[in-house]
């Protein structure tokens, strides 16, 4: 079975500073994408980065990047100069490149102090 | 680009009665829309997948005549919960999914707390 692990319920960060969010997941496919999305308290579902397998090259956007290791099928998420807007919940998604169903961690709540 | 609309955001129902939920893409033509379902401070729970035109398929442990979905058009799929009761208060939330779009990325609507009191 297909799973995704987010090991962190809940962090907080100083604003401004760097924080670094896991995820693992575990599939027998080679062909996947993996996506990040954060949730804020609207509920409304907001794409961060998306990283397709087949690409050694890390994802980056703006403050967001990953840390995408194939071999051990981890997929972290690091905010860097966080911000209070930064605040939410942030889930960790799988999906097969053959199927349309995403698979989503158990989410982390981060909280950006000021 | 790429916006999902749903109403109503937030409804208030009775024991009993059925709610109908709609989800919209806006300004593309959604092959495929997905409803989900979400209970406070959880992850989101797949609860169908629904194709323009045909039957909707249903995960595991969701009642399909409890939960009526129809996808007429390429542009709205309708989740109606019928006979409401008190357990099935959440948060649902639909996306879609363009075949032209890389990446089998999904579009969220802003999500509808449905209350059943």
């Amino acid at each position: 079975a297909q799973t995704v692990t987010q090991s962190q319920p809940e962090m907080s960060v100083q604003e401004a500073e760097t924080v670094t969010l896991s995820c693992t997941y575990d599939t027998s496919e080679n062909n996947y994408y993996l996506f990040w999305y954060k949730q804020p308290p609207s509920r409304q579902m907001i794409l961060v980065i998306r990283q397709e397998a087949y690409k050694q090259q890390n994802a980056t956007e703006n403050r967001f990047s990953v840390n995408f290791q194939k071999a051990a099928k981890s997929f972290s998420l690091k905010i860097s100069d966080s911000q209070l807007g930064d605040t939410a919940m942030y889930f960790c998604a799988f999906i097969n490149s053959g199927t349309y169903k995403y698979i989503f961690g158990t989410g982390t709540r981060l909280k950006v102090l000021a | 680009g790429a916006v999902v609309s749903q109403h109503p955001s937030w409804v208030i129902c009775k024991s009993g009665t059925s709610v109908k939920i709609e989800c919209r893409s806006l300004d593309f033509q959604a092959t495929t829309m997905f409803w989900y379902r979400q209970f406070p401070k959880q992850s989101l729970m797949l609860m169908a997948t629904s194709n323009e035109g045909s039957k909707a398929t249903y995960e595991q442990g969701v009642e399909k005549d409890k939960f009526l979905i129809n996808h007429a058009s390429l542009t709205l799929s309708t989740l109606t919960v019928t006979s409401a009761h008190p357990e099935d208060s959440s948060f649902y939330i639909c996306s879609a999914k363009t075949g032209t779009v890389s990446y089998n990325e999904q579009f969220f609507g802003p999500g509808t707390r449905l209350t059943v009191l």
